[in-house]
């Protein structure tokens, strides 16, 4: 019964590859975002999507799309991967998109570009 | 840009000691949160300040903020083993919920 699930956990990969990382949160909420944390722990937000429309699209390259089928999932695409694509993403949730909602995360996934 | 800072970067204490860690951040701000990351997991939230706020208690949890100065500080109180984490700040200046996120401290917290 965990509140925000993101899958795989772990996802090692060669360059060029694509791969996805899905999302789904069971907490009623209407927003969804994806984080990416780096090596030195920098969080940085990519992507929030507000019951399936995209609020927040951050400077981040086209070979990421994010895809929300429906208010509780929010899943990751990235084409074309990269070695600086390495790092840990996480999906969170919230309420809300209004100002001062906190944010529930998933355990995160560690994705490794060889 | 990098909207949160915190200070310092890594803080080791015994087990009862008092974890004092501090935020600057460069814009105003709606709200202020803090956050705890277990190693290997995801972010947990441990409390909100407001920017008319100045001060905010929770359990051991102390937070000021002080909008003049842009920083706000966490004070955690008898530090036990489990508060071992890495504690992030995080800041909202838009009108839509964007957090912008800092680089966080790892406290250390030695039985």
């Amino acid at each position: 019964d965990t509140a925000v699930s993101q899958t795989p956990k772990y996802l090692v990969t060669q360059m060029g590859n694509d791969k996805s990382i899905k999302c789904e949160q069971n907490l009623g909420h209407d927003t969804m975002y994806w984080y990416k944390q780096d090596s030195k722990k920098f969080l940085k937000i990519m992507f929030s999507y507000n019951n399936k429309e995209l609020i927040i699209n951050e400077t981040v390259p086209n070979r990421f799309s994010p895809k929300s089928p429906d208010k509780a999932h929010l899943n990751l695409h990235i084409n074309s991967l990269e070695l600086g694509d390495s790092a840990v993403y996480f999906c969170a949730s919230s309420q809300s998109h209004r100002v001062g909602e906190k944010l529930f995360f998933g355990s995160g996934t560690q994705l490794s570009v060889l | 840009s990098q909207q949160g800072e915190e200070d310092p970067q890594a803080l080791s204490i015994q087990e009862g000691e008092n974890a004092t860690m501090n935020c600057s951040y460069k814009t105003s701000i709606n709200n202020l949160q803090w956050y705890r990351q277990n190693s290997g997991r995801g972010l947990v939230h441990l409390i909100l300040i407001r920017s008319n706020e100045r001060e905010k208690h929770s359990g051991r949890l102390r937070v000021t903020l002080d909008t003049s100065k842009k920083s706000s500080s966490l004070l955690i109180t008898a530090s036990r083993a489990a508060d071992t984490a890495s504690y992030f700040c995080a800041t909202d200046n838009t009108s839509y919920g964007k957090l912008t996120f800092g680089q966080g401290t790892i406290l250390t917290v030695h039985p």
